[in-house]
Formats: structure tokens, C-alpha cells, sequence
């Protein structure tokens, strides 16, 4: 069965601290990897997409990276603002159109 | 644009009665997907269409729900009869051509609570 673990469930951080999400996939045929952006009763917001091992993308403080079994969302000096779930989903053989998304890190930044 | 948008944005009703949520997707979009979350389940693809065609349902969890799209602009997620386990927040998102690359836009979610 395709699934996708992401870890750790909730992660807090001091201002400036850091980091890594951990994003694992056992899957039968990868087309691609989304990240995804998530604040409370809102809905989540496109971050990356990574399509092969070796892939790397960034936006401001943060930098994706793609293995053959896992991804990382690198969250470099973070600020409050960053606080937010972040969702990782993985688009499989058939098309990109469905995405299995793994339950998610809940990331809280103090300032 | 105002990006997707859903109704209502909550809504309280008793087991047995049938709910309806709606979605109006950005004006363009050709891919309109329908996603319900749980704490327990994560994000979860219920159907999708192409050109207001569902091209698949496979993840509809039973018959008590349907879903159309009538136009381009306008689809509705309907549910009947509900019951307390289909509490959850439901999302409507939509994209232009496959979203391999390009990215797919989430409404505000509709927060659906049968009691």
C-alpha cells in the first residue's frame, strides 16, 4: 500500500533555530513530491514541487530536498511567521492528479 | 481573482439529513478536486474532475456521496444521509491543466459537523 510518513508530528523551535521535516514514502511509482503550506482554517498553499532523487528547490527560508525514499523541508533561521503546518503529498504512477498526503508536521516558531 | 471559494464555511446539522457544500473554482481552472480532512486520516482525495467530467471517484467512501459539476464555474459535494463520522473539514481546490508542475489552489474549507 502507498503511504506517506512525515515526521515529527509537532516540532517547536526558537526563533532562529534550524531545522528539518522528514517526509518518507513507500510507494509503488513516484511521479513527483508537493509540499504544502497549511495555517489554522485555512486551506494549504503550494510550496514545491520535486520531481527526482538529487532535486533541490528553495523559497526565502526554506530548501526542499529529494532522496529515493524521503524528503526534507530544511527551515533555515525561522521566524514566527513560519509557524504552520506543513503537508507533504506524493503523486504516483497515473498521474499527478492524485496525491496521497501524509498527515502532516505542525511547526511552532517562539519568538 | 478571488481564488476558490467554498460554502458555507461551517455547517451544523443531525445525523440523517442531507448536506450540501459548494465550490467555485478560479475562472480558467480545467481540474477541480474535492479533499476531506481528519486528524486521524490526513488529506484525502475523494473524487476530481476534468472539464467538469469526473475522471475518478475512487476515493468517494460510499454511496451516500455524490458529487456534480454542472459548469465550469460551480460543483457541489453532497451527502445523503450523513452521519457523525463524516465530520470533518472539507476542501475544494482547483488547477490549470495537470498539476505536475503547476500548482492546485484550496479554498477556505467548509468545517461540516453532524451531530
Amino acid at each position: 500500500e502507498d503511504q506517506v510518513t512525515q515526521s515529527p508530528e509537532a516540532l517547536r523551535l526558537q526563533e532562529g533555530e534550524s531545522s528539518s521535516l522528514n517526509c518518507s514514502y513507500t510507494v509503488s511509482g513516484l511521479r513527483g513530491l508537493f509540499w504544502y503550506r497549511q495555517d489554522p482554517g485555512k486551506g494549504p498553499e503550494f510550496l514545491f514541487t520535486l520531481y527526482s532523487a538529487g532535486e533541490e528547490k528553495e523559497k526565502e527560508r526554506l530548501k526542499a530536498t529529494l532522496t529515493k525514499k524521503e524528503s526534507f523541508l530544511h527551515i533555515t533561521a525561522p521566524k514566527p511567521e513560519d509557524s504552520a503546518t506543513y503537508l507533504c503529498a506524493v503523486a504516483l504512477d497515473g498521474g499527478f492528479q492524485k496525491l496521497v498526503f501524509g498527515t502532516g508536521t505542525r511547526l511552532l516558531v517562539s519568538p | 481573482d478571488a481564488g476558490v471559494i467554498q460554502s458555507p464555511r461551517h455547517e451544523v446539522t443531525e445525523m440523517g439529513q442531507e448536506v450540501t457544500l459548494r465550490c467555485k473554482p478560479i475562472s480558467g481552472h480545467d481540474y477541480l478536486f474535492w479533499y476531506r480532512q481528519t486528524m486521524m486520516r490526513g488529506l484525502e482525495l475523494l473524487i476530481y474532475f476534468n472539464n467538469n467530467v469526473p475522471i475518478d471517484d475512487s476515493g468517494m467512501p460510499e454511496d451516500r456521496f455524490s458529487a456534480k459539476m454542472p459548469n465550469a464555474s460551480f460543483s457541489t459535494l453532497k451527502i445523503q444521509p450523513s452521519e457523525p463520522r463524516d465530520s470533518a473539514v472539507y476542501f475544494c481546490a482547483s488547477s490549470f491543466g495537470d498539476p505536475g508542475g503547476t500548482e492546485a489552489f484550496f479554498g477556505q474549507g467548509t468545517r461540516l459537523t453532524v451531530v
